[in-house]
């Protein structure tokens, strides 16, 4: 069966550090991938999805970058962190082919900036 | 034209009662309708989804009615219960647009024993 795995579950960070955020995923091979950030319990907003190694799409502007250096593996990262950087951050999968294909959620990264 | 829109946006029912949250969207090249269960510090898990061709999909207590015309999709949760306590996304995609998911605002549901 197919897992996915993020990590940190909880991360405190100052204004200015670097992030990095990463999430697996197991049991399944070249599946597309998606962050997300959910403000205050709510709204999904879709910040990167990648279809392949190397292969990333930005939805919205912003000081986060994703990398995509292994099939299975996303990284979403900063330079610098800036307060309106906080939130849950969710990793999500899923398979490629055919009509509605959903998507797979990891339990995410519950990020603060101080 | 690539919002969802839900409501209410919180919705208190009574244990044994039915549980029912909107969900409207205009462009018409969605394909594929699933509603998430989001508990407290998890990920959204899917609960049920249904693709415009069928009008009612039904798994166990949960059953999405779908209307094409009027481009509304409406979850229901017949004999609600304290443990179906949790936020509720109804999202919507096209296959034609790399099947990213649009989500609406979600609704805070809570079951009274």
């Amino acid at each position: 069966s197919q897992t996915i795995h993020q990590w940190p579950a909880t991360l405190v960070q100052p204004v200015g550090s670097p992030l990095s955020l990463e999430c697996t995923v197991e049991g399944t091979s070249n599946p597309n991938l998606y962050w997300y950030r959910q403000a205050a319990g709510r709204g999904l907003q879709l910040l990167f999805y990648s279809v392949g190694i190397g292969q990333i799409s930005s939805e919205v502007p912003q000081n986060l970058s994703a990398s995509r250096p292994q099939d299975r593996q996303f990284i979403l990262s900063s330079k610098k962190l800036l307060l309106s950087d906080s939130g849950f951050y969710l990793c999500a999968w899923s398979v490629k082919t055919g009509i509605g294909q959903p998507q797979h959620f990891g339990d995410g990264t519950r990020l603060s900036i101080l | 034209q690539q919002q969802v829109k839900q409501s209410p946006q919180s919705l208190i029912v009574q244990k044994g009662g039915i549980s029912i949250i909107n969900c409207a969207y205009e462009n018409t090249a969605f394909d594929y309708f699933p509603w998430y269960q989001q508990f407290p510090g998890k990920g959204p898990a899917l609960l049920i989804a249904i693709r415009p061709d069928v009008s009612e999909k039904k798994e166990g207590r949960f059953t999405i009615s779908f209307n094409k015309s009027a481009k509304q999709f409406s979850l229901h949760i017949m004999d609600s219960q304290p443990g179906d306590s949790a936020t509720y996304f109804c999202a919507a995609s096209s296959n034609n647009q790399g099947g990213k998911l649009i989500f609406g605002q979600g609704t805070e549901l809570s079951v009274k024993p």
